[in-house]
């Protein structure tokens, strides 16, 4: 089976940096997404890593390890509104279109 | 143009009654899942559809559970003699195909069996 691994909360100060972890036991690998989701809202997308290293969006950045089962979301500049859940979703072997989701992380930024 | 969408928001029913849950996808998004999430949980997969028929029905839990999409679009996910346990949130996404690609889900319904 597949198993994605999270941390369950962190805290972090407003303008801060923070960096959650995610790694992750799959049977092949076809990409890893994080997707933010406010409570009681949709997951909406942030970032997509299918090669490894660091793709960077504005303040947010992924970084994918396929060698180690790993990737992080990395937050820059942190703001009130980044108070959310962040869901780490891995696509597994090839022909199976089905993300495996984390439990996800929930991050709580505090002035 | 306008995101997925699900109704109800809300759904409140008694043990053992029978619920549908509908899902309107991005207009012509031809893939369509549909989630359960339990409080402090990651979406769990429960069948996905490309185009009209269901191409892995594997999360569905039993055979109480049941989706249709007889037109390719709109989704219902169908849930007989509910159980307490059913009470969670379903989550409906779609995404342009059938991919490894990003998905974009609606808002949800709240089921609670009581």
């Amino acid at each position: 089976g597949q198993n994605i691994d999270q941390p369950t909360e962190m805290t972090a100060t407003e303008g801060a940096i923070v960096q959650i972890n995610c790694t992750y036991q799959t049977s092949g690998f076809n990409g890893l997404f994080w997707y933010q989701q406010h409570a009681g809202e949709a997951p909406t997308f942030l970032s997509y890593n299918v090669l490894d290293g660091l793709e960077e969006k504005g303040r947010f950045s992924s970084f994918l390890s396929r060698s180690k089962g790993y990737s992080y979301l990395l937050l820059k500049e942190l703001q009130m509104k980044d108070s959310a859940s962040y869901l780490c979703a891995v696509y597994a072997s090839g022909g199976s279109y089905i993300p495996t989701f984390g439990r996800g992380t929930s991050l709580i930024v505090h002035p | 143009g306008a995101g997925v969408s699900q109704t109800p928001s809300n759904k409140v029913t008694e043990k053992g009654k029978y619920v549908e849950l509908r899902c309107d996808p991005i207009s012509g998004h031809t893939a369509l899942y549909w989630y359960r999430q339990s409080l402090g949980q990651g979406p769990e997969f429960l069948i996905y559809f490309q185009g009209t028929g269901a191409a892995d029905d594997s999360g569905l839990p039993n055979d109480r559970f049941f989706a249709v999409r007889p037109e390719g679009s709109v989704s219902t996910l169908k849930i007989q003699r509910t159980e307490r346990g059913d009470s969670a949130v379903y989550l409906c996404a779609s995404s342009p195909t059938a991919s490894y690609n990003e998905q974009f889900f609606g808002p949800g319904t709240r089921l609670t069996v009581l």
